[in-house]
């Protein structure tokens, strides 16, 4: 079956402008993350949906991100007024409900700030 | 808080035997898990532990000890398609959150 796919896989964009990335999770996935990957650097965990709650919004950077969930599936994730600082490779994962689920990843979207 | 923590970097040989180590303080403890990552691609998941002792996996196995907050992962008979970023990841108390570590990039010389 088809995994976690993520839109667009590279995205140039200027400082100031708004972006909006996509996840479509694996189906029958309930869980969704969304994760930032500075290059060379480990991955920074942003947000978790169960559903389409968001429990745990712990990790957003600022009120510049913001992410929703429409039932159990597609995730936006929208970056308002870019900053040069805010580009990495944003990552998607998602998993079945459970506590010992796996995670998939998707292949990542890469996000330049110029 | 949460802290992980991973060796940057490691060099083996083809063939040899790699142990990489991680650390964790975590506010909870819900599982630890292995991803291996190739440079420019999406992590992709190796194995995990809940309980104390060995989980063995082909050529790969992985170690925790819950009481020492101390995990390992270990590769057999390197190939050199075992070249990778490898992240220790733990899940949290309240099973939501995944922790990352900042990954040990392993290079595996002929």
């Amino acid at each position: 079956g088809a995994g976690v796919s993520q839109s667009p896989s590279n995205k140039v964009t200027e400082k100031g402008k708004d972006v909006e990335l996509r996840c479509d999770p694996i189906s029958g996935h309930t869980a969704l993350y969304w994760y930032r990957q500075r290059l060379g650097q480990g991955l920074e965990f942003l947000i978790y949906f169960q559903g389409n709650s968001a429990p745990d919004k712990s990790g957003l950077p600022s009120d510049r991100f913001s992410a929703e969930r429409t039932g159990e599936s597609v995730s936006t994730l929208t970056i308002q007024r870019t900053q040069q600082e805010d580009s990495a490779v944003y990552l998607c994962a998602s998993s079945l409900a459970g506590k010992l689920a796996e995670q998939f990843f998707g292949p990542g979207t890469r996000l330049t700030v110029l | 808080g949460q802290n992980i923590d991973q060796p940057t970097e490691m060099t083996a040989t083809e063939g040899a035997i790699v142990q990489i180590n991680c650390t964790y303080q975590t506010s909870g403890f819900n599982g630890l898990f292995w991803y291996q990552q190739h440079a420019g691609e999406a992590p992709t998941f190796l194995s995990y532990n809940v309980l104390d002792g060995l989980e063995e996996k082909g050529r790969f196995s992985s170690f925790l000890s819950r009481s020492k907050g101390y995990s390992y992962l270990l590769l057999k008979e390197l190939q050199m398609k075992d070249s990778a970023s490898y992240l220790c990841a733990v899940r949290d108390n309240y099973g939501q959150n995944f922790v990352f570590g900042p990954g040990t990039r392993l290079s595996v010389l002929p």
